[in-house]
């Protein structure tokens, strides 16, 4: 396993359009993290989960954003309706229960 | 590639000195820390954690300091070196819940 990979890399989409990200953790682990990061500024967490149960979702910045783990593996972030606001690197992270997250390389998204 | 955090408070050292990165962090019921090493165009490298049963941990060439009583973590970095530059993040994580937060970041800069 070579860690937590993210795909695509870069997405370039229209404003209006909607897309979708996929992150697959490092296996052992089970829980996953999504976090979204613009310049100058720390990663902000917007939702996890542990297992295939989404724990956490209050953080996603609109209903326009959601995030699926159907079989506790890999999981999709997907945003409708995009706007040149949610330019930005979309994070993903894995870890055991208790201990530290390990990234991915994130997937850089430009709305046009 | 893309450079991450344009307007971050910045540290610049020679190459060979030791380098102190700080941070404060925003609740005191945290009670476990983490940084992270951010390169331009790449996902956060987890570098060194602690809990706040402890004050201080050491790995290789990074120690981390963990000062509860004014809420303020620091990174020292020993024999800096060019491959040091990046940003670096301080993480929290409260027991209560499962979000990592992120402080807003220091970019270190290591003049050969």
């Amino acid at each position: 396993d070579t860690g937590v990979s993210q795909n695509p890399r870069h997405k370039i989409t229209k404003r209006g359009q909607n897309v979708t990200f996929r992150c697959d953790p490092i296996s052992e682990h089970n829980r996953l993290y999504w976090y979204r990061q613009t310049l100058g500024q720390g990663p902000e967490f917007l939702t996890y989960f542990q297992n295939e149960a989404q724990l956490e979702k209050s953080r996603l910045l609109s209903d326009r954003f959601s995030a699926e783990r159907p079989k506790g593996s890999f999981s999709t972030l997907e945003i409708q309706r995009t706007e040149q606001g949610d330019s930005a690197m979309y994070l993903c992270a894995s870890s055991f229960e208790y201990g530290e997250a390990f990234f991915g390389q994130g997937t850089r998204l430009t709305v046009v | 590639g893309e450079s991450v955090g344009l307007h971050l408070p910045t540290l610049s050292v020679q190459e060979g000195d030791n380098s102190i990165i700080n941070c404060a962090y925003s609740n005191s019921a945290s009670d476990y820390f983490i940084w992270y090493k951010q390169e331009s165009g790449k996902g956060p490298q987890f570098i060194i954690d602690i809990r706040s049963n402890m004050d201080k941990r050491q790995g290789q060439r990074v120690t981390v300091l963990l000062n509860k009583t004014v809420k303020h973590l620091s990174l020292q970095i020993a024999a800096t070196q060019p491959g040091d530059s990046a940003v670096y993040f301080c993480a929290e994580l409260l027991n209560a819940g499962n979000m990592l937060t992120f402080g807003g970041g220091t970019r270190l800069m290591v003049k050969p």
